[in-house]
């Protein structure tokens, strides 16, 4: 079957650099997604891998290893208002998302 | 510019009862897609469309339908609920290219008692 890891919770102080973890094993690779969800609210994009390497997009930057099935989110310079889920999500061979469950992030002061 | 409207916001349901919770997106999109996000799980895709008059299933499609007479509506139909429906739902679109991020609307919170 497919499935996507994460851990399920992290907790980190303000200032500080924390790096998010996501584990996939699916059928066929079209890209991985991070999304970021505050509580209660909608999922909102992050960033886009489909090639191996590093992003970086200002504070964030995330990681892909295809050979690896791995891609971590890094966030530096970490604010309270970074406290929230971050959502992993693999696109597959059919072009079909799978899920993560979701890391939430606590940000201590 | 709206992105992704989703109503209502919040819902309570009797058991049996049967509701429609609608989506609309302003961003000329053809996919559109409905998802439940429920504790502990990866959002899970009841239905998705890929344009005006194609619908197709998704991981979780029993006790939902669906239709896309338009580009821009997409409405999720609850034929008899149930308390396992109970859940938060996320409409999103995306312009369909393989690199497109998901536009989620704001959610409804649907209880079922």
């Amino acid at each position: 079957g497919q499935n996507i890891d994460q851990p399920t919770e992290m907790t980190a102080t303000e200032g500080a650099i924390v790096q998010i973890n996501c584990t996939y094993q699916t059928s066929g690779f079209n890209g991985l997604f991070w999304y970021q969800q505050h509580a209660g609210e909608a999922p909102t994009f992050l960033s886009y891998n489909v090639l191996d390497g590093l992003e970086e997009k200002g504070r964030f930057s995330s990681f892909l290893s295809r050979s690896k099935g791995y891609s971590y989110l890094l966030l530096k310079e970490l604010q309270m208002k970074d406290s929230a889920s971050y959502l992993c999500a693999v696109m597959d061979s059919n072009y079909q998302l799978i899920w993560g469950a979701g890391t939430k992030l606590i940000i201590k002061p | 510019n709206a992105g992704v409207t989703q109503t209502p916001k919040f819902q309570v349901l009797k058991t049996g009862q049967s509701m429609t919770l609608q989506c609309a997106q302003d961003m000329n999109h053809e996919y559109m897609s409905w998802y439940r996000q429920d504790p502990g799980m990866g959002l899970r895709l009841i239905h998705y469309s890929v344009g005006a008059g194609i619908t197709d299933q998704g991981e979780v499609p029993n006790g939902y339908n669906v239709s896309r007479s338009t580009t821009e509506d997409f409405p999720l139909r609850l034929l008899s609920a149930a308390p396992s429906q109970t859940s938060v739902y996320f409409c999103a679109s995306s312009n369909g290219r393989e690199n497109s991020p998901l536009h989620f609307g704001n959610g409804t919170r649907l209880t079922v008692t």
